[in-house]
C-alpha cells in the first residue's frame, strides 16, 4: 500500500528565509509525487509534480522539489519565503491506472513571521 | 484558476436532516472526486466518478451517496446527517490531458459541514 509521511505538523519561518518541507513516501514502484498548497478557506492547488526525468522539479510560485529515490523523499523547497506563502502544504503519492489513486499526507502548516 | 464550485460554503444543520452538497465544474473533466478532510488528518477519498452514470466508493467508507447525471455536476447526499458527519468535504476533478506523470487535481473551496 502506498503512504505518505509529513513529519512536520507546523513550521514557522521568517519572511525572506529559506524553506524546506519534508515528505517521505512508501510505494512499490516509481510513484507519481505531488505537492499541493491549501490557503485558508480554499481548496488545494497543485504546486508541482514528479514522475520521471530530472529529479529536481520546478513548480509555480517559486517552489521546487527534489526526488531522492534512495531516501524515499520528495522535499519541497523555496529559497525566499513571502508572507503570502503562509498556508498548509500537502504531499501526495499517486499511481496510474483506474481512477488514479492518490494518497495525501497529513499536511504541514506554514506560518511566516515578519 | 479553478473552475470548480462548491455550495454551500458552510452548512450547520441538525441531526437527522437530509442534505445535498453541490459540486459543479465547467472544465469538461470526466473524472470527479469527493474527499473528506479533517484537521491534522490526510484527505480521504470517499467517492469518485469516471464519467456520466459512473460512481464508485473510495477508500474511506462513507454513508453518503453521489450521483453523476451530467458531466459537470457531482452532488453528494447524506440521507440522515449525524454529528459524526461533521467535516470538510472537498470536491475535485482531474484533467487527463495534463500528460504523463499523474493527473492534476482541481479542487473546489470545500463545504464545511457541522451537524449538531
Amino acid at each position: 500500500a502506498q503512504s505518505v509521511t509529513q513529519p512536520d505538523i507546523h513550521i514557522t519561518v521568517s519572511e525572506g528565509a529559506s524553506l524546506e518541507l519534508r515528505c517521505n513516501y512508501s510505494y512499490g514502484a516509481t510513484p507519481y509525487l505531488f505537492w499541493y498548497v491549501q490557503s485558508p478557506g480554499q481548496g488545494l492547488q497543485l504546486l508541482l509534480k514528479y514522475f520521471s526525468g530530472d529529479t529536481l522539479v520546478q513548480g509555480i510560485k517559486g517552489f521546487e522539489a527534489e526526488f531522492k529515490r534512495s531516501q524515499s523523499s520528495f522535499n519541497l523547497r523555496k529559497p525566499s519565503v513571502h508572507w503570502s506563502d503562509a498556508a498548509e502544504y500537502f504531499c501526495a503519492v499517486g499511481r496510474s491506472g483506474g481512477y488514479q489513486k492518490v494518497t495525501f499526507g497529513t499536511g504541514t502548516k506554514l506560518q511566516v513571521i515578519p | 484558476e479553478a473552475d470548480i464550485y462548491q455550495t454551500p460554503r458552510y452548512l450547520v444543520i441538525g441531526t437527522g436532516k437530509k442534505i445535498t452538497l453541490e459540486c459543479s465544474q465547467t472544465m469538461g473533466h470526466d473524472k470527479m472526486y469527493w474527499y473528506q478532510q479533517d484537521p491534522g488528518m490526510e484527505l480521504h477519498l470517499i467517492h469518485y466518478s469516471y464519467g456520466v452514470n459512473s460512481t464508485e466508493k473510495g477508500d474511506l467508507s462513507s454513508e453518503s451517496t453521489v450521483s453523476r447525471i451530467r458531466t459537470e455536476h457531482f452532488p453528494l447526499t447524506l440521507e440522515s446527517a449525524r454529528p459524526s458527519h461533521t467535516s470538510q468535504y472537498l470536491c475535485a476533478s482531474s484533467d487527463p490531458r495534463t500528460g504523463t506523470g499523474g493527473e492534476k487535481l482541481f479542487f473546489g473551496s470545500g463545504t464545511q459541514l457541522s451537524v449538531l
